[in-house]
């Protein structure tokens, strides 16, 4: 089975640092990775996704992910962090060959200070 | 706007009543998903249903069942609820449920079981 592990459940930053949102990965088989975001009192959204092919990902609002085999990592980064960054990042695992039912991190809440 | 629609936003009840929350899917997807989102276990994945089949089964407990009907949308019920039900619960579609589609989330409806 897979399994998904966010490293810190808050991580805070200053208005215009790096932001940076790790994730690990546990499967058996090529996994295919992807960041949600989740503003208050929303449901999530995509940000990006690693399904095969180049394993720099962009995504959306500056954000882009590293996907790293031999680390099982894909951590989410973004150059300059913006006030309306802060919210909730799920990251979350599929299997190409196993179970497409999205596993979710625990979520890492991203506060972003003035 | 996800174009997945999820009712009621808010539901209070008292232990031992049954709910229903209701989910209409993106217009053409076949796929629903629901999951219950709380403090202690994060997103945890529910049951999945594909044009009305049932195809997967998570961490779905006894008292909880959910069908999707003919025009695809979907219900969950919650029966005999106790106060460790109350969690935030989450609609999702796809178009056909494979491993890497993202899903599309509505708002979620609120349930506090007093």
């Amino acid at each position: 089975a897979q399994s998904v592990t966010q490293l810190g459940s808050h991580v805070s930053v200053s208005e215009g640092a790096l932001v940076l949102l790790r994730c690990n990965y546990s499967s058996s088989v090529p996994p295919y990775l992807f960041w949600y975001v989740q503003y208050p009192n929303q449901g999530l959204q995509l940000l990006l996704k690693y399904t095969t092919g180049a394993t720099l990902v962009k995504g959306i609002n500056g954000f882009e992910a590293e996907f790293k085999k031999s680390e099982t990592s894909f951590h989410l980064t973004k150059p300059s962090a913006h006030m309306s960054d802060a919210a909730e990042y799920f990251c979350a695992v599929t299997l190409s060959g196993g179970s497409y039912i999205p596993t979710f991190g625990r979520g890492t809440s991203l506060i972003v200070h003035p | 706007d996800s174009g997945v629609t999820q009712t009621p936003k808010h539901l209070i009840t008292a232990t031992g009543q049954r709910v229903t929350l209701r989910c209409s899917p993106r217009s053409g997807d076949l796929s629903v998903y629901w999951y219950q989102q709380s403090l202690d276990q994060g997103l945890q994945f529910l049951i999945h249903y594909y044009n009305g089949e049932e195809r997967a089964k998570g961490n779905i407990l006894e008292r909880f069942s959910a069908q999707q009907f003919p025009d695809l949308h979907s219900e969950l019920n919650l029966s005999s609820l106790e106060l460790g039900d109350s969690a935030l619960y989450f609609c999702a579609s796809s178009g056909y449920g494979h491993q890497n589609e993202k899903l599309f989330f509505g708002s979620g409806t609120q349930l506090s079981v007093l």
